[in-house]
């Protein structure tokens, strides 16, 4: 079993639509969680960053995190083209020196 | 702020050049460098962990003597990848953590090098 397991996709999506991202993770010492943001032949950029449970809210992005469920989503609500792209999500249990990273899930968005 | 450039963006060569890419904190100083590689429609596979002035830290699997880990300062590191092969070619992409208020941020990435061997 992954650590960390991410559904790779791809998923379709018209414009304006809310899109779900989700991840689960095994190992339950992990406190710090994020989502890249991945366009193609470009490097990660980081898009949310939390720390344990609860919500965070950035414009159109909302991170959730359940450690109870070892379950962790990233919500786009009125979703963009420009939002295509692939999204990493990563966790790690304090040093940000050993992040382990989900597969990715590719997102379009469709006009 | 935390701002990672990567230089070369891409690159074509012959079999049996090495090659050279550098990896640069611009707007922090960068305490551990990361370097990982990435296979088309895949995740980031961790090559190394570079602290500046010590030896890198090779994950298991990854060639020592094929990819040369420099991070000689705390703006920059470098990875050469050595006598290089079609087998090398590949997404090659940096991240780095920073000191003082990028200390407790998650690692910040480069835009990526592609490497192509011909």
């Amino acid at each position: 079993q992954k650590e960390v397991e991410q559904d790779p996709g791809p998923l379709s999506v018209p414009e304006g639509a809310i899109v779900s991202l989700n991840c689960t993770y095994s190992n339950s010492a992990f406190q710090y969680f994020m989502w890249y943001r991945q366009y193609s032949r470009k490097g990660p950029e980081l898009l949310m960053y939390t720390y344990s449970s609860g919500n965070k809210e950035d414009g159109r992005f909302t991170a959730q995190v359940d450690k109870s469920s070892k379950y962790i989503s990233l919500f786009i609500r009125d979703s963009q083209p420009s939002d295509s792209a692939t999204y990493l999500c990563a966790m790690s249990a304090g040093n940000n020196n050993d992040m382990r990273f989900g597969a990715g899930t590719r997102l379009t968005v469709k006009p | 702020g935390a701002v990672v450039s990567q230089h070369p963006s891409w690159v074509i060569c012959k079999s049996g050049t090495s090659v050279k890419i550098e990896c640069r904190s611009l707007d922090f100083q960068a305490t551990t460098m990361f370097w990982y590689r990435q296979f088309p429609k895949q995740s980031l596979m961790l090559m190394a962990t570079s602290n500046e002035g010590s030896k890198a830290t090779y994950e298991q699997g990854v060639e020592k003597d094929k990819f040369l880990i420099n991070h000689a300062s705390l703006t920059l590191s470098t990875l050469t990848v050595t006598s290089a092969h079609p087998e090398d070619s590949s997404f090659y992409i940096c991240s780095a953590i920073g000191t003082g208020t990028y200390s407790n941020q998650p690692q910040h990435f480069g835009d990526g090098t592609r490497l192509s061997i011909l």
